[in-house]
């Protein structure tokens, strides 16, 4: 079975410019959410979707925003892109999006440059 | 607010155990992962803990909560060249997904 898929694997954007990262879930997964981590950095929680509603966001401005489909993958746009948006974005899904535990499951990333 | 520190370097001989420290803040987490990065690589979940537990062993990984101190450690045994990664401790609360990590441990095995 296919993992969590992104893409694409890199971008290189320059300011100002906008950028659409795409995340698969792994099959029958409802949940996805949204990671940023920034280069020697432990990744941080931006958006969390769940049956295509929104259920968590991270401090974040309002230039990044996210939606999920009905099969359940997901996009996330940041717009006015700056430099300190360069990141490498993981996507993770899991089975739901409750309290109680179920693994997420991560993907290998976009690694965005903003030039 | 949560927080989650970590050293950022650890190296180790080849067969020697590693220890990998943790101090979180937020007293709600649920649970506490560990997960193992490998360059060029995502996320690899290697191991968690519920915080209602002190102690959980996996093989050759066994994972110390102290939930009065908020100290999680990860101890990995026999440690091998293939252990060479970031390990980033992170923990979980609220209703929904949100996951807050560490910076991450460089670990570094010496053959």
């Amino acid at each position: 079975d296919a993992g969590v898929t992104q893409s694409p694997t890199h971008l290189i954007k320059t300011r100002g410019q906008h950028v659409t990262l795409r995340c698969s879930p792994i099959s029958g997964h409802k949940s996805v959410s949204w990671y940023q981590q920034v280069l020697g950095q432990g990744p941080q929680f931006i958006f969390q979707y769940y049956e295509k509603e929104e259920r968590g966001r991270g401090n974040f401005p309002d230039r990044f925003s996210a939606r999920q489909f009905p099969n359940y993958s997901s996009e996330l746009n940041v717009n006015a892109l700056l430099l300190g948006d360069s990141a490498l974005y993981l996507c993770a899904s899991s089975l739901s999006g409750t309290d109680t535990y179920n693994e997420q499951f991560f993907g290998p990333g976009t690694r965005l440059t903003v030039l | 607010g949560e927080d989650v520190e970590q050293s950022l370097f650890l190296s180790v001989r080849e067969g020697d155990s590693s220890v990998i420290n943790c101090t979180y803040t937020d007293s709600s987490s649920t649970y506490l992962y560990w997960y193992k990065q490998e360059p060029g690589a995502g996320l690899q979940l290697l191991t968690y803990i519920f915080s209602n537990m002190d102690m959980k062993q996996d093989q050759r990984l066994t994972v110390l909560l102290n939930k009065k101190d908020k100290h999680l450690s990860l101890r990995i045994a026999d440690t091998q060249t293939g252990d060479s990664a970031i390990y980033f401790c992170a923990e979980k609360s609220g209703g929904y997904q949100k996951v807050t990590f560490g910076t991450g441990t460089k670990l570094q095995v010496i053959p």
